[in-house]
């Protein structure tokens, strides 16, 4: 159980154009949701928290404006990269975590999705 | 958030196990120790999670310091598959909304 299912894996786009990523939880309803960002060799940095029917937490010097985060529904979060360029290319994760006691669940991610921009 | 300090990276043979450290000093009371790692080109999966006692699941062995300021993952027997990077985090209990910071992690290889 707990599957976190991430679209597209892989996306290519025009510098300037948008670029929409889901996630959906296949199996449990998820009221928060993350965003992370990663650049080749480097670790998973958070960009966001993703909250069901309210306004995104974004974290320190992430654009909010650039970083659309729309949590409509429990099991649906898509994070949309608008007016792309190439230094928005990067690999985009999401995360979830099935709602409970801690010590029963850990977090589960999506298989990621690698956006380049040209 | 409470910081983890792993080492960089690990070598290990196949078949053989692996001990993978991690010093988080900082941690409180409460925090729980989570394990994750990593594939090539894939998101983080979830490998093991305590808070005190030391924990035991298909894929792992969590050994936690009486203390609580380090811990260790065991890979009984690695395999080649067991290549990732291997991420040690720290998160408060409560809601699941508690993000995860990741820090460097320890990238472990496989030799054959």
């Amino acid at each position: 159980g707990a599957v976190v299912s991430q679209h597209p894996s892989r996306v290519i786009c025009k510098s300037g154009t948008s670029v929409k990523i889901e996630c959906r939880s296949l199996d449990f309803q998820a009221t928060t949701m993350f965003w992370y960002r990663q650049f080749p060799k480097q670790s998973l940095m958070l960009m966001a928290t993703s909250n069901e029917g309210s306004k995104a937490t974004y974290e320190q010097g992430v654009e909010k404006d650039k970083f659309l985060i729309n949590h409509a529904s429990l099991t649906l979060s898509t994070l949309t990269v608008t007016s792309a360029h190439p230094e928005d290319s990067s690999f985009y994760i999401c995360s979830a975590r099935r709602g409970g006691i801690l010590a029963n669940y850990g977090y589960t991610f999506g298989s990621g999705t690698r956006l380049t921009v040209v | 958030d409470a910081k983890t300090t792993q080492p960089n990276s690990m070598e290990s043979n196949e078949e053989e196990p692996v001990h993978l450290p991690c010093n988080h000093s900082t941690i409180s009371g409460t925090d729980y120790i989570h394990w994750y790692r990593q594939l090539p080109s894939q998101g983080p999966e979830y490998v093991i999670h305590g808070l005190t006692s030391n924990v035991n699941n298909r894929m792992a062995s969590l050994a936690i310091a009486e203390d609580r300021k380090s811990s260790t993952l065991i890979l009984h027997r690695a395999t080649l598959r067991d290549a990732a990077v291997y991420y040690c985090i720290l998160s408060p209990p409560g809601a699941a909304g508690n993000k995860l910071t990741f820090g460097g992690g320890t990238r472990v290889l496989v030799k054959p």
